[in-house]
């Protein structure tokens, strides 16, 4: 089993529709996830970090369930400019190094 | 504010043929990365770094060696490079300690070839 796995799509939407991803971790020692949004050759950017709270940035939320080891990615009203590559992230725990292990990716188109 | 910058942008090598990956950071960050990406691998980690002077290996660091001589540069080297290398590579960086909030700063990104 892949440290961290996510389903890699593509997820065709229409404009306006809400769209989920969800990334699984094997680790349960693990305590930080985020969210990147890559676009296409280009290089990854934080687009959110994932709290135990679950956390909100306008269209999008982010949530994490321990219980099952999973973190997810909500995407409302999707918009022409949301079409990338969403890679889920989780820290390596206890590590002290920052490293990440990534998945391998979720790619969303978003057609109008 | 530069940030990450990774030099060259692309490069085409025959197999054979060594070359090095430059990897400037002006925030004076003290954690740097290497990461390859290939279709449908994700980003793997290949060396990293948590501090001038020390490094580390990752994932997939066969074929690959690394120096960090001065915190803000981390070199990656292909001493004989093989059509596997053939990647997209990243770097990236994060401060340590009470500054880190996790978030890795990416480079551009280099486009290696190896025929």
């Amino acid at each position: 089993r892949k440290e961290v796995e996510q389903d890699p799509g593509p997820f065709n939407v229409p404009e306006g529709a809400t769209v989920a991803f969800n990334c699984t971790y094997s680790n349960s020692a693990s305590q930080s996830f985020f969210w990147y949004r890559q676009d296409c050759r280009k290089e990854p950017k934080l687009l959110m970090s994932v709290y135990s709270s679950g956390n909100e940035d306008g269209r999008f939320t982010a949530q994490l369930n321990r219980a099952s080891q999973y973190i997810s990615l909500l995407i409302r009203d999707s918009k022409l400019s949301d079409s990338a590559t969403y890679l889920c992230a989780v820290e390596v725990p206890s590590s002290n190094t920052g490293k990440l292990i990534f998945g391998q990716g979720t790619t969303l188109q978003v057609k109008p | 504010n530069a940030g990450v910058t990774q030099t060259p942008k692309f490069r085409v090598l025959k197999t054979g043929q060594s070359m090095t990956l430059l990897c400037a950071q002006d925030m004076n960050h003290e954690y740097m990365y290497w990461y390859r990406q290939d279709p449908g691998m994700g980003l793997r980690l290949i060396h990293y770094s948590v501090g001038e002077g020390t490094t580390a290996k990752g994932e997939v660091p066969d074929g690959y060696n690394v120096s960090r001589l001065k915190k803000q540069n981390f070199l990656l080297g292909l001493e004989s490079a093989a059509p596997s290398q053939t990647s997209v590579y990243f770097c990236a960086s994060t401060p340590s300690g009470s500054e880190s909030t996790g978030e890795l700063f990416f480079g551009e990104g280099s486009r290696l070839t190896v025929l």
